[in-house]
């Protein structure tokens, strides 16, 4: 039961473009919302996060937007750089005290020079 | 200075032995966990310890037996190890176990049974 989708499991985009990562989530108790970049043969290290009262948080180049009424969230990076190539999990958690972090499968990116 | 250290990094074991993977945090976090990337690709968690307490503890066999000697500590113990315990395994840590804070996590430790 996967409650965080992400779908593409890659994508690639030129240097300087616009790359939009999606994720979907089916728990609606989810109210908190993480993007985790990881090179291989890392952790995954933190990027940008975003509450259910809001609707975009922007970092940067980075920026997630969040539809609470489509269970969608969207991470742009802008511009791409081939520094920022890697796998992106997206990952949520629901209320309470303890924190607990459903993630996606992940999805590679590759920015081409 | 690494945050969040785990050794070994790679661990290469025979069916039905036993072996430990030891994490460590600098970071100061009274709450560390246990997340596991199987062949899919999924990370999820296993364990959660507050200062030294378990909090999460997610349905895993109990051949996996974490332990917590420290608030900066969170080892993992697997008991008569299957082929399907091959895996990454990450240790992670938060400041608490409330959300919205980040969790660091380290480099993984990537075990192969065979």
């Amino acid at each position: 039961d996967q409650q965080v989708k992400q779908n593409s499991p890659s994508l690639s985009v030129q240097e300087g473009r616009i790359s939009i990562l999606n994720c979907d989530y089916t728990n609606s108790m989810f109210d908190y919302f993480l993007w985790y970049k990881k090179y291989p043969a890392e952790g995954p290290t933190f990027l940008i996060s975003i509450s259910s009262i809001k609707d975009k948080n922007e970092d940067g180049r980075f920026t997630v937007f969040l539809n609470k009424s489509a269970k969608h969230l969207s991470l742009h990076i802008v511009p791409s750089q081939p520094g920022d190539s890697a796998v992106y999990f997206c990952a949520a958690s629901a209320g309470g005290s303890n924190y607990k972090l459903t993630f996606g499968k992940g999805t590679l990116l590759t920015v081409n020079p | 200075d690494t945050a969040v250290s785990q050794t070994p990094k790679y661990l290469v074991t025979q069916m039905g032995n036993d072996k430990s993977i030891k994490c460590e945090q600098n970071l100061g976090h009274d709450t560390m966990y246990w997340y596991k990337q199987d062949s899919k690709k999924f990370l999820k968690i296993m364990f959660s310890y507050n200062n030294k307490e378990l909090i999460i503890n997610e349905t895993v066999p109990n051949r996996f037996s974490p332990k917590s000697p420290d608030k900066a500590h969170l080892n993992l113990h697997i008991n008569s190890l299957e082929l399907g315990d091959s895996a990454v395994y990450f240790c992670a840590s938060t400041r608490g176990p409330g959300r919205n804070t980040e969790a660091f996590f380290g480099q993984g430790t990537r075990l192969t049974v065979v």
